[in-house]
């Protein structure tokens, strides 16, 4: 089922700084785009989406998508320790379900 | 805080056991979704439903695993003779369903660990 890769696979950055991950969907059906976040012990709880190519703005948080390459990029900017999860885009794309990413785990050194 | 609802949040089962976990999934949302999330942290859908219907599953899920929805009780999941390889955390989701299910924000519960021993 894998479709969705993730980079890189950990991130470690220092508090007050900029995390930026990576997801590419290798299946042009699936092109459209959530993030997700999962703490440890939880589900996963979602924190945007992207349908669009462009940016898109969410508080600290920007998604940027390009269609063409069906790659998408989350930037958490003014990292703080709460930050510190595993992050997983999910694909999908009518109609069938969102397929997952392999994860990122983010590390934010107070 | 979650407010899809799985029980019980730990399962430990020998082989050959039978394993059986229940969502509830958030009030207002017809469909649902059950992942499982090895050790590695990879996603594998199982299994969905709009209200009591099955919408999509994989191969595995059709052999060993039943899973339902009935109308006013908690959806399940059941694993008819665990092996090894299923000890996961068993994701249920669910989602509002009013523009397709497919492009939706998944709202998850806790999950449920399943050790098969």
């Amino acid at each position: 089922q894998q479709k969705v890769q993730q980079s890189p696979e950990s991130l470690s950055v220092p508090e007050g700084g900029m995390a930026s991950l990576n997801c590419t969907s290798s299946d042009r059906n699936f092109q459209y785009f959530w993030w997700y976040r999962q703490h440890s012990g939880e589900g996963p709880k979602a924190l945007m989406s992207i349908f669009s190519d462009g940016d898109k703005k969410e508080g600290r948080f920007t998604a940027h998508l390009n269609k063409a390459s069906l790659h998408v990029s989350l930037h958490i900017r003014d990292s703080q320790p709460s930050d510190s999860a595993l992050y997983f885009c999910a694909a999908s794309g009518p109609p069938t379900y969102q397929r997952f990413g392999t994860g990122t785990k983010l590390q934010v050194v107070p | 805080n979650s407010k899809v609802i799985q029980t019980p949040r730990y399962l430990v089962k020998g082989q050959g056991q039978k394993a059986k976990m229940r969502c509830i999934p958030e009030k207002g949302h017809p469909v649902v979704f059950w992942y499982q999330q090895n050790k590695n942290n990879e996603f594998k859908f199982l299994i969905n439903f709009q209200n009591q219907e099955v919408l999509q599953q994989i191969d595995m899920t059709e052999k060993r695993f039943s899973a339902e929805c009935p109308s006013n009780s908690p959806c399940s999941l059941e694993i008819q003779s665990s092996e090894a390889g299923d000890s996961a955390l068993y994701l249920c989701a669910s989602s509002p369903g009013t523009g397709g299910f497919s492009n939706e924000r998944l709202f998850f519960g806790h999950g449920t660990k399943l050790s098969v021993l």
